[in-house]
């Protein structure tokens, strides 16, 4: 399980915070995910990134933002979140190109929980 | 709009017997992918199986087979020969545009020694 990491595996926030989720993919993939997964709740999609560029922003909030420095590296800055935000927060990634059978790769996910 | 269905909000299975998942989609795509993934608790997702709509057989791996009915949009999952190490949640996701994967809400399969 070592493909793709992500830290901190378990968060806990104040609504007033700010802090960041990590996510670092070893396999040489050139597009990156975030996901959110909520209980009962079919995962949402909510960044995309293709070659460092975001290629999707799946209408979410602004409290979010992304930032993908390199193909390998993917940060999700938080600020200002609302309790309704605690979930699970999967990273993915895939290798882009050619046909669109192209598995995605997950990683544990960060536990969130904002206070 | 595409959207992923699962029914079985939960299943159990005997040890050594066999388990169907079921899933249905909507799309009006003739070209696109299906992937069954499976998330065991507090642990990582992982890909099971994925199907390409354009092959008419089924895929199979080892234990894990699918029944893919493509004018029915359906895409079930088959589990022989169950294992302790089975019991998690399973998703299926259909493939769409060029990155986007859309999930189904998750079956819980219980696995009963």
């Amino acid at each position: 399980e070592t493909g793709v990491t992500q830290t901190p595996r378990h968060l806990v926030m104040g609504m007033t915070n700010k802090k960041s989720l990590k996510c670092e993919q070893h396999l040489g993939h050139n597009a990156m995910y975030w996901y959110k997964q909520s209980a009962k709740k079919p995962l949402e999609l909510m960044f995309v990134y293709n070659f460092k560029e975001q290629t999707e922003n799946n209408s979410v909030p602004s409290r979010f933002s992304p930032e993908c420095p390199n193909s390998s590296h993917l940060f999700l800055h938080l600020h200002t979140l609302q309790p309704e935000d605690s979930a699970l927060y999967l990273c993915a990634s895939s290798q882009e190109g050619g046909r669109r059978g192209n598995t995605q790769y997950f990683g544990p996910g960060t536990r969130l929980t904002v206070l | 709009a595409q959207t992923v269905t699962q029914s079985q909000p939960e299943m159990s299975v005997q040890e050594a017997e066999t388990v169907t998942l079921s899933c249905t989609y909507d799309t009006s795509e003739s070209d696109y992918y299906l992937f069954w993934y499976k998330q065991p608790p507090s642990r990582q997702m992982i890909l099971v199986i994925r199907q390409e709509a354009y092959k008419q057989q089924n895929a199979t791996e080892n234990r894990f087979s699918v029944n893919f009915q493509k004018a029915a949009k359906s895409f079930s999952l088959k589990i022989s020969d169950s294992q302790l190490g089975d019991a998690a949640m399973y998703f299926c996701a259909y493939r769409v545009d060029t990155n986007k994967l859309i999930f189904g809400t998750g079956t819980l399969l219980a696995v009963q020694p």
